[in-house]
């Protein structure tokens, strides 16, 4: 079956512009969390959604980086005025409920580059 | 301090070697653990669960200690397609957590050779 996908799967942005990441979960998921990864690094947690209430957002460093899901299936990130310490990976990974007995799938990443 | 502590390798064994890798962690509260592993420019992947018994999956060996706040995966009989990076991963359970939230070690980097 279908499993989270994300886009675009790769971005260049200069440095001052807005970018917006994609993630659609595997349908009938319940959370939905996006993390980001640096170079070398493990994911780091930015932000939890379950279904289209977002009710964690502690990870989320600056106040550029905002994150929706409106109607409980897709999500998108975006970021503001993209600074080089953006340059990350961004992964979404959904799960069928939040919770720790339950698997967290994860999507391929968008690689976002600021140059 | 970091939630998960791991040792970042680079560990390079033979086809056939055993390897085990270990972490540690914070939060005393946390109750679910895990093995991820990722390769190379792909997203992770769940390998194996922790269990406070200890668990075995084929030539993977994964033990908890709770006193000591400790994890470790072994590998046993390794193989090319062991090459990876292994994510040690925690998800707390405390009343401030968020329910379902993952925290990663920066993962061990292991390549074997043939």
């Amino acid at each position: 079956g279908a499993g989270v996908s994300q886009s675009p799967r790769y971005k260049v942005a200069k440095r001052g512009q807005d970018v917006a990441l994609r993630c659609d979960p595997i349908s009938g998921h319940v959370s939905l969390f996006w993390y980001q990864q640096a170079l070398g690094q493990g994911p780091e947690f930015l932000t939890y959604f379950q279904n289209e209430a977002q009710l964690d957002k502690s990870g989320l460093p600056s106040d550029r980086f905002f994150a929706e899901r409106p109607e409980g299936s897709v999500s998108t990130l975006k970021i503001q005025r993209t600074q080089q310490e953006d340059s990350a990976v961004y992964l979404c990974a959904s799960s069928l409920v939040g919770g720790r007995s339950y698997e967290q799938y994860f999507g391929p990443g968008t690689r976002l580059t600021v140059t | 301090r970091k939630e998960v502590e791991q040792d970042p390798g680079p560990f390079n064994v033979p086809e056939g070697a055993t390897v085990a890798f270990n972490c540690t962690y914070s939060n005393s509260a946390s109750q679910s653990f895990f093995w991820y592993r990722q390769d190379c420019r792909k997203e992770p992947k769940l390998l194996m669960s922790v269990y406070s018994s200890g668990n075995e999956d084929g030539r993977f060996t994964a033990q908890l200690n709770r006193a000591s706040q400790y994890i470790s995966l072994l590998i046993r009989d390794s193989k090319l397609s062991d090459s990876a990076t292994y994510l040690c991963v925690v998800n707390p359970t405390d009343r401030g957590s968020t329910l379902g939230r993952l925290y990663f070690g920066r993962g061990t980097q292991l390549t074997v050779w043939p």
